[in-house]
């Protein structure tokens, strides 16, 4: 797995409310990914990350914000919750220079009221 | 929109048997992967076919890849309740630059009886 955990596991949070999802990873990736995964649409890209302060967009990015200060960190925040974004979050990396696996992070479980 | 297609989108399986699992997609790729998702857990990667490859093992894994019907397929043989699981495919497209992205379809929920 990498070695990627992602914090919370678990997370209840009301809609209009800031929420920011942390992945952990101690390989020195360069490349991180953050996905959501809900029924019938698979996973679906957010952001990812390239290295340390570039990030760029995916298929889902509104509404969503990530920054990566450091190599090991990428955060992603929800600036206002809504009842939409009640899915569950994966965090991905994968080695330099070998794009082809992606090892994902055990997951986030978010539900918005 | 999603560029992989699984199908079926369920599959219930003795165990001992067989699984064959279909994906389609709709544009050139660099290479086609298979996951796996036990419940609750993330995705683990299974198997990576390239463009110019028709069929690839490991173990009791065969995946098998059409490019000119832009499908792949993949069979798990003597399945064993503990392959009950999602399977998803990926497949890697290049987005320009040095960025290659997965995208990924909505997999088939396996589930093996003991």
């Amino acid at each position: 797995d990498a070695g990627i955990t992602q914090s919370p596991r678990h997370k209840v949070t009301e809609t209009g409310t800031p929420v920011t999802l942390r992945c952990h990873q101690t390989e020195n990736h360069r490349y991180m990914y953050w996905y959501r995964q809900d029924p019938g649409h698979g996973l679906r890209l957010i952001h990812y990350s390239y290295g340390v302060k570039d990030t760029d967009k995916g298929e889902v990015s509104d509404g969503y914000s990530v920054s990566r200060s450091k190599t090991e960190d990428f955060l992603l925040t929800l600036e206002s919750a809504t009842s939409s974004q009640t899915s569950v979050y994966f965090c991905a990396t994968h080695r330099d220079g070998m794009t082809d696996t992606q090892y994902f992070g055990p997951g986030t479980r978010l539900t918005v009221l | 929109s999603q560029q992989g297609e699984e199908d079926p989108q369920a599959l219930s399986i003795q165990e001992g048997e067989n699984a064959t699992m279909n994906c389609s997609y709709k544009t050139s790729i660099n290479n086609l992967q298979w996951y796996r998702q036990n419940s609750g857990r993330g995705l683990v990667h299974l198997i990576l076919i390239r463009s110019n490859e028709r069929e690839k093992h490991s173990g009791r894994l065969r995946v098998t890849l059409d490019t000119s019907k832009k499908s792949s397929s993949l069979l798990i043989t003597a399945s064993r309740a503990a392959d009950t699981a999602s399977y998803f495919c990926a497949t890697l497209m290049n987005y320009g630059g040095a960025t290659n992205k997965l995208i990924f379809g909505t997999g088939t929920l396996l589930a093996v009886q003991p």
